[in-house]
């Protein structure tokens, strides 16, 4: 049962252009997501996170947007760089708020595969 | 800081072998994690350790997968026998609770290959 599900397994956006990418979670007892980012022959690298007390978090050209009632997350970069070409994985955990959270357990969804077109 | 260190990068073994892959953490990190990745399952949670105790491994697949870590700075999941289907890439990786974003800090990773 994929607790995480990232349903587009590819995007494809314009050098300059918003990238969008979207992340379901069925486990009402997550309550803290996390956005990866991976390149080939490199392990995943961690970009952004937001707490399920907040709706947006936002880090220089990476907004994630947190949509509870929905269990619905996107990831936002604006503008898109070639650089940001890569594989984007979702990830969240139940445990209760930071930093004295139980449960260090990270749940991964399949990932999207970014491609920016120059 | 030179980031989660593992070794081998690409270990190509025959079935019924042993393998043993090998991690170091950032250092002052009191989580270690190990993960393997197929293109069936993607990136699964296999065992995670805190100060060194194992806390949950539920992911262990079978009785032929063991990890351990014998101190703070070290870490080894073995396969013994491998088989074909154990063919993926592992990676390691170690957080530290208290920096309070909850990111977890992964290694290169180890390609694995049975014969």
């Amino acid at each position: 049962d994929q607790q995480v599900k990232q349903n587009s397994p590819s995007l494809s956006v314009q050098e300059g252009r918003i990238s969008i990418l979207n992340c379901d979670y069925t486990n009402s007892m997550f309550d803290y997501f996390l956005w990866y980012k991976k390149y080939p022959a490199e392990g995943p690298t961690f970009l952004i996170s937001i707490s399920s007390i907040k709706d947006k978090n936002e880090d220089g050209r990476f907004t994630v947007f947190l949509n509870k009632s929905a269990k619905h997350l996107s990831l936002h970069i604006v503008p898109s760089q070639p650089g940001d070409s890569a594989v984007y994985f979702c990830a969240a955990s139940a445990g209760g708020p930071r930093p004295n959270f139980g449960n260090e357990k990270l749940t991964f969804g399949t990932g999207t595969r970014l491609t920016i077109i120059p | 800081d030179a980031g989660v260190i593992q070794s081998p990068r690409h270990e190509v073994t025959e079935m019924g072998q042993e393998v043993t892959l090998r991690c170091k953490p950032i250092s002052g990190h009191d989580y270690l994690f190990w993960y393997r990745q197929t293109m069936m399952r993607g990136l699964e949670l296999l065992i995670y350790f805190n100060n060194n105790v194992p806390i949950d491994d539920s992911g262990m697949p079978e009785d032929r997968f063991s990890a351990k870590m014998p101190n703070a700075s070290f870490s080894t999941l073995k396969i013994q026998p491998s088989e074909p289907r154990d063919s993926a890439v592992y990676f390691c990786a170690s957080s530290l609770r208290l920096a309070g974003s909850g990111a977890q800090y992964f290694g290169p990773g180890t390609r694995l290959t049975v014969l």
